[in-house]
């Protein structure tokens, strides 16, 4: 089995700060993602890389930049925090064959002040 | 545009009864369609599903009924349980976007004792 560690958990940040979250994973998975949760809204994809050194829009990109540090790792910066903003964050990865069955992470809870 | 459409927002069911959560999608490619479940504080995990190639597929009292003509598909929990009440997503799979998941909107489940 595996892991994925998402860090922070909480996170609190002010309107316009530039914020970074960071996902773990030890699954060796090749496929990594990362997923904002809106209540009533879903999973909505912002970014994912499929390989090591790839790097892909999701739906919801705009705002958002991602980086692929290394296969077991993959962050995600929120360029400009909105006032109010309220979500949480998931990562996830799957196995390049199986990109269908993502394991999750326990998620970052956001909110900006 | 959503791409996969979930209903009912939430439902309430007593222990025993038959749930049904529906899914509806627009995108006739789509080739693989999943079913997450997420309890109360945890992350999501897949829970059962289906490919186009059948229109049934079981495990233990999940069920997913499929229609393709339709372009719906739906997931029924047979003798629901408490512990069953989670939020479920739908998903669905676009084979030629690199298999990236689009997830519907949810459904909260409560079963009542």
């Amino acid at each position: 089995g595996g892991i994925i560690t998402q860090t922070p958990k909480f996170l609190i940040g002010q309107e316009g700060q530039k914020l970074t979250l960071k996902c773990q994973q030890n699954f060796n998975h090749d496929t990594m993602y990362w997923y904002r949760q809106d209540s009533g809204k879903g999973l909505r994809l912002i970014y994912y890389s499929i390989t090591e050194n790839d790097l892909q829009k999701g739906d919801l990109s705009e705002g958002y930049d991602a980086s692929r540090e290394k296969k077991s790792s993959f962050s995600l910066t929120v360029t400009s925090a909105q006032k109010n903003e309220m979500a949480v964050f998931l990562c996830a990865s799957s196995i390049l064959g199986d990109q269908n069955t993502l394991y999750f992470g326990a998620g970052t809870r956001l909110s900006v002040l | 545009q959503q791409q996969v459409r979930q209903s009912p927002q939430s439902l309430t069911v007593w222990e025993g009864e038959t749930a049904i959560l529906n899914c509806s999608y627009e995108d006739s490619t789509f080739d693989y369609f999943p079913w997450y479940h997420q309890f109360p504080g945890e992350s999501p995990a897949l829970l059962i599903a289906i490919r186009p190639v059948s229109n049934k597929k079981e495990d233990g009292r999940f069920t997913i009924f499929f229609n393709k003509r339709e372009k719906k598909f739906s997931l029924h929990i047979a003798d629901s349980q408490p512990g069953d009440s989670a939020t479920y997503f739908c998903a669905a799979s676009l084979a030629s976007s690199g298999q990236k998941l689009v997830f519907g909107q949810g459904t909260i489940l409560k079963v009542y004792l």
